[in-house]
């Protein structure tokens, strides 16, 4: 199985900072990578697909990028309702695997 | 707007069979080119996708659950479902139905999901 490795696990921001979080997958995926964003209590919501491309309805402030092992979700301005929680899942062969997660925080 | 939305019991005893289902509203389940996954959340863990069934029947489940997954599809009823076979406590977890936009696992709906306690 392919590993996904999130870093960091956790993260303390403030409202109006950029921020990013990194994906790493234990062999190379293409640009076969989502994220995800979790709010507590709730279903995960696609923010991207194919590492880069942003999903319909998504704010332009969500980025991606990245290719083969290492990846990168950056959020340019954080809000208030982005302190929460962040996969990456690969979707380049299953079992489609999900990253730990990661979770911001406010500072 | 398509929404999801998971059933079934929410206690399970260990050794038995879990059972879900998701019913679909706002769009067929029979449309080409998506496909129905069902994805799992440990209390506080990660995410576990468990695998997928099409609306023609066809499925595909995560190797590690492969033995004890069944997937099912109903396309009158606009539902498809989960069983799990043998649970024990480690299959306690928030169960998610969610389309799929491929075969890849890439779900853009989702169910809000529903809790299953697996004890005596």
């Amino acid at each position: 199985d392919i590993q996904m490795t999130q870093s960091p696990s956790s993260l303390s921001a403030s409202v109006g900072d950029r921020v990013s979080i990194t994906c790493r997958a234990s062999q190379s995926i293409s640009n076969y990578l989502n994220w995800y964003q979790q709010k507590p209590g709730k279903a995960p919501k696609l923010l991207i697909r194919a590492a880069s491309t942003l999903q319909s309805g998504v704010p332009s402030k969500f980025s991606g990028s990245g290719f083969g092992t290492d990846f990168t979700l950056t959020i340019s301005s954080l809000q208030p309702e982005d302190f929460v929680t962040y996969y990456c899942q690969e979707t380049f062969g299953t079992p489609y695997t999900f990253g730990q997660g990661t979770k911001v925080e406010i500072k | 707007q398509v929404q999801l939305q998971e059933s079934g019991p929410g206690l399970v005893k260990p050794s038995q069979t879990l059972s879900l289902t998701c019913t679909v509203s706002g769009g067929s389940i029979s449309s080409t080119g998506f496909y129905w996954n069902w994805i799992r959340q440990h209390p506080g863990k990660g995410l576990q996708w468990i695998g997928y069934v099409s609306f023609s029947g066809s499925t595909f489940y995560n190797p590690s659950l492969k033995s004890r997954v069944v997937m099912s599809v109903d396309t009158s009823k606009n539902q498809f479902s989960l069983k799990l076979s043998s649970v024990t406590a480690a299959d306690t977890a928030v169960y998610y139905c969610a389309r799929g936009i491929d075969s890849s696992g890439t779900s853009d709906y989702w169910g809000q999901g529903t809790l299953v306690t697996v004890s005596s």
